[in-house]
């Protein structure tokens, strides 16, 4: 089956800084999503990006479809933003995630 | 707004017990899926349904069953509890290959 891949697994920062979350996939999909979990474990939704760029306030994304990855931007990082974020690919009516990348944001 | 909703936060079975995971979504989506989340294992997929009475198994099926009678509701069944039960399981709806939206998860603890 197709596989997901994100890197880095963890990552540690000083609030206000930069940073990019990356999701490699093995196949072509339908459609690809970034979640982050809260510390209470809901998923919430960032993106529904298939291709292309989109921008949500501090944060924005980038899929690269023919290239097969896709990239989360952080800017200006809070301590709000620490948790896990997940990419997930749909691909004939399954959604398959990657196992995370868990963010730390130091105050 | 999207809501899926799932029946328990939190609930602690007993070994050999069978036990009734629901979940509820508002929005008439055909699909729903059911994960379970592990530490270190990302979300894995149990079983999926992309319409009422329809399922396929997704990548750890063993040891769960689902039911599907209605549009909006997608229950998750452990027929015989086992303590490598316990997780966290989260429920999802979507309409065919658009947005998914997940359920708040039920922390399952098998004792």
């Amino acid at each position: 089956g197709i596989q997901v891949e994100q890197s880095p697994p963890d990552l540690i920062l000083q609030e206000g800084a930069n940073s990019t979350l990356r999701c490699n996939f093995s196949d072509s999909v339908n459609n690809l999503q970034w979640f982050h979990q809260n510390p209470w474990g809901q998923l919430i939704n960032l993106f529904y990006i298939p291709s292309g760029t989109k921008q949500n306030g501090r944060l924005s994304a980038t899929t690269v479809a023919t290239e097969r990855y896709s990239l989360l931007y952080i800017s200006s990082s809070q301590t709000t933003d620490s948790g896990v974020y997940f990419c997930a690919v749909h691909r004939d009516d399954k959604i398959i995630f990657g196992k995370g990348t868990r963010l730390h944001i130091l105050p | 707004d999207v809501k899926v909703t799932q029946s328990s936060r939190y609930l602690v079975k007993r070994t050999g017990e069978k036990v009734f995971l629901e979940c509820v979504q508002d929005m008439d989506h055909e699909n729903m899926f059911w994960y379970r989340q592990d530490p270190g294992l990302g979300l894995r997929l149990i079983y999926f349904s992309y319409d009422v009475k329809m399922k396929e198994k997704g990548d750890i099926p063993e040891g769960y069953s689902v039911s599907r009678e209605k549009k909006e509701r997608f229950s998750l069944i452990l027929e015989s509890a086992s303590t490598n039960q316990t997780s966290m399981y989260l429920c999802a709806s979507s309409a065919a290959n658009t947005e998914a939206f997940f359920g708040q998860g039920t922390r399952l603890t098998v004792v």
